[in-house]
């Protein structure tokens, strides 16, 4: 009965591809985000949908769009991969979207390595 | 842009000792939250202040949120080598229009060694 669930847990690829990673939520939470951790550690918000709706779009290159089939699913897809964009990718939901009564919840993270 | 730092970055002492980590800001947030991440996981929440000076315990975990809603403290007492992980700090401001992201702090890696 995970929360946040990821697919896949690790993925390897060439530079240039287009991939997808997927992000289900059990919660009924109406808020779900992707961040991105380097390889610092530094965590940093991407993009986040409430009700289907793109609510943040933080200065992430347009190669990156979030596609939200349903309020339980926030899939990150990827065009024209570059070795810039390795990291590990988070998905996150919420159930209002406002973290000051909010708990986000993350899911266990994606690994992207471009070759 | 808010920014969060966090200090120390790297943290390395002995099982039982005390310690404190700090996330400091120039701007004011709703609310501050620390998260604790273990390898190969996502991060999960310990704790969210709300109030300038709060302070919320959980076991040997001091919280505290300063009084100008800028800056943070966790102080562990007599630390176990369960403590080992990363913390990271995470401001957040309610702008209103629902559904803000969180801002991170670099984090501190601790290490407890017994």
């Amino acid at each position: 009965d995970t929360a946040v669930s990821q697919t896949p847990k690790y993925l390897v690829t060439q530079m240039g591809n287009d991939k997808s990673i997927k992000c289900e939520q059990n919660l009924g939470h109406d808020t779900m985000y992707w961040y991105k951790q380097d390889s610092k550690k530094f965590l940093k918000i991407m993009f986040s949908y409430n009700n289907k709706e793109l609510i943040i779009n933080e200065t992430v290159p347009n190669r990156f769009s979030p596609k939200s089939p349903d309020k339980a699913h926030l899939n990150l897809h990827i065009n024209s991969l570059e070795l810039g964009d390795s990291a590990v990718y988070f998905c996150a939901s919420s159930f209002l979207g406002l973290p000051s009564t909010d708990t986000q919840y993350f899911g266990p993270g994606t690994r992207l390595t471009v070759l | 842009t808010q920014l969060l730092e966090q200090s120390p970055q790297f943290l390395s002492i002995q099982e039982g000792e005390n310690l404190t980590v700090y996330c400091n800001s120039s701007s004011v947030f709703s609310s501050l939250q620390w998260y604790r991440q273990e390898p190969g996981e996502g991060p999960v929440l310990l704790v969210t202040v709300v109030t300038g000076g709060e302070v919320k315990k959980l076991k040997r975990l001091t919280f505290q949120f300063g009084d100008a809603r800028k800056d943070s403290s966790l102080h562990i007492t007599a630390a176990q080598p369960g403590d080992t992980g990363l913390y990271l700090c995470a401001g957040a401001w309610d702008s209103g229009g629902g559904a803000d992201g969180l801002t991170f702090g670099k984090g501190t890696h601790l290490i407890i060694q017994p």
